[in-house]
């Protein structure tokens, strides 16, 4: 595709729920990051994976947080056991290379309740 | 610990009125800083990378420009549609990993 797709666009999860968000990549494109953007904040880091290695993971905000990319492509950001405060915008965003500039895609609302 | 600050938190100009955004940043070791325009709804969308002190860039009516300590983003003659977030983020030097640190953004609303 021309863009970063992510889905689903809007999440609702209860409580303890378990959920997986998508992200596809721009094809080709060897980094990948996923990003955690709060309410009227800026993106906060959550993990960064180079091709199908995860070289940062000092971002995830508890060992409830999962991020695969089994393939250098495609990635899977999984959250068990939701809680409220897990409640943000999830944001993927890739780059060509290794220090090029990243492009994002629209987001995954999650929202528990 | 690297940060981001931005002044101010809102601006609001009529059609026309020029302006400039702030981008404070301490880091150790900095590769480059961002600017990315971020509309509701959507991610963010990459506007410029800057790497050096004294350098700048320009695409349409906008210019960002970088000094040691802080970054400017000047907005000449803007237009309703340059109505957004504005978010600004920097990057440390490879040793230090890819990831991007933003400040909290400057919303800007441009009335006619």
């Amino acid at each position: 595709g021309a863009g970063v797709s992510q889905s689903p666009r809007y999440k609702v999860a209860k409580r303890g729920q378990d959920v997986a968000l998508r992200c596809d990549p721009i094809s080709g494109h060897v980094s990948l990051f996923w990003y955690q953007q709060a309410l009227g904040q800026g993106p906060e880091f959550l993990t960064y994976f180079q091709n199908e290695a995860q070289l940062d993971k000092s971002g995830l905000p508890s060992d409830r947080f999962f991020a695969e990319r089994p393939e250098g492509s495609v990635s899977t950001l999984k959250i068990q056991r939701t809680q409220q405060e897990d409640s943000a915008v999830y944001l993927c965003a890739s780059s060509l290379r290794v220090n090029t500039e990243a492009f994002f895609g629209q987001g995954t609302r999650l929202t528990v309740v | 610990e690297d940060q981001v600050t931005q002044s101010p938190e809102a601006l609001r100009l009529q059609e026309g009125e020029s302006s400039s955004l702030n981008c404070s940043y301490t880091v150790s070791g900095l590769r480059g800083l961002f600017w990315y325009r971020q509309d509701p709804g959507k991610g963010p969308e990459f506007l410029f990378t800057l790497y050096s002190a004294g350098e700048e860039k320009e695409k349409e009516r906008l210019k960002a420009t970088l000094t040691k300590k802080e970054s400017f983003l000047h907005i000449t003659a803007p237009k309703p549609e340059d109505s957004a977030t504005y978010l600004c983020a920097v990057q440390r030097n490879m040793e230090y990993g890819n990831k991007l640190v933003f400040g909290a953004g400057t919303i800007l609303r441009v009335k006619s």
